[in-house]
């Protein structure tokens, strides 16, 4: 019931494109959704998060939308840039002061 | 962004030695976390730390670990006799309060052989 289900485990787009993660999580205790970007030799920084009370979030190039009922979140990059390559993880929380459940990452690849 | 800063960045050690492993957090941060991450997989949660006590710790963090912030500055990790599977990537997070505040350090690769 932890558990945050993520896929794919690897995605390969082209310059421009849209890559699409998508999450899945079951306990409903998890109030926050942070994305965080880790590039290699780095930490997990964080990218952009939602609330449950809002069913999108969009921050630059990078959009979070969120479906509550279906317990489902997903990550949309517009127009993806070769530095955007990274690993990509969805995460939850119950919030507050409390741990981040991880899901188990994306590795994006943003082709030239 | 606030930084965390963690020392070693890399620690190689023996099967059954003890490493401790360092997190700066900068002056205002009061919650601290450890996460760590095998090769590959997915960052997992070992313990969270305010107000010089453990506020939760996962299954992970058994007696072998055990964490303390004895100078008020200094966030340590520390592991009494390391295993094989305790190779990981180990990062310290640490915020102001609540946990949008909340910011990963870079990590300390730990090789036990």
């Amino acid at each position: 019931q932890q558990q945050v289900k993520q896929s794919p485990q690897s995605l390969i787009v082209q310059k421009g494109g849209i890559p699409i993660i998508n999450c899945a999580y079951e306990n409903t205790a998890f109030d926050y959704f942070p994305w965080y970007q880790q590039f290699p030799g780095k930490g997990p920084a964080l990218l952009i998060a939602i609330r449950p009370d809002v069913s999108e979030k969009k921050e630059g190039r990078f959009t979070i939308s969120f479906n509550k009922s279906a317990k489902q979140f997903s990550l949309h990059i517009m127009d993806s840039q070769p530095g955007d390559s990274a690993t990509y993880f969805c995460a939850a929380s119950p919030g507050g002061y409390q741990k981040v459940t991880f899901g188990t990452g994306t590795k994006l690849q943003v082709i030239p | 962004e606030p930084e965390v800063t963690q020392t070693p960045s890399h620690q190689v050690t023996q099967m059954g030695q003890e490493v401790i492993l360092r997190c700066v957090p900068i002056s205002n941060h009061l919650y601290f976390y450890w996460y760590r991450q095998i090769l590959g997989q997915k960052v997992e949660f070992l313990v969270s730390f305010y107000n010089n006590e453990i506020s939760e710790k996962s299954e992970i963090f058994d007696d072998q670990f055990s964490v303390e912030r004895p100078d008020g500055s200094n966030f340590t990790l520390k592991i009494r006799s390391t295993k094989l599977e305790d190779s990981a990537m180990y990062f310290c997070a640490a915020g102001t309060g609540g946990i949008e505040t909340q910011y990963f350090g870079p990590g300390t690769r730990l090789l036990v052989l």
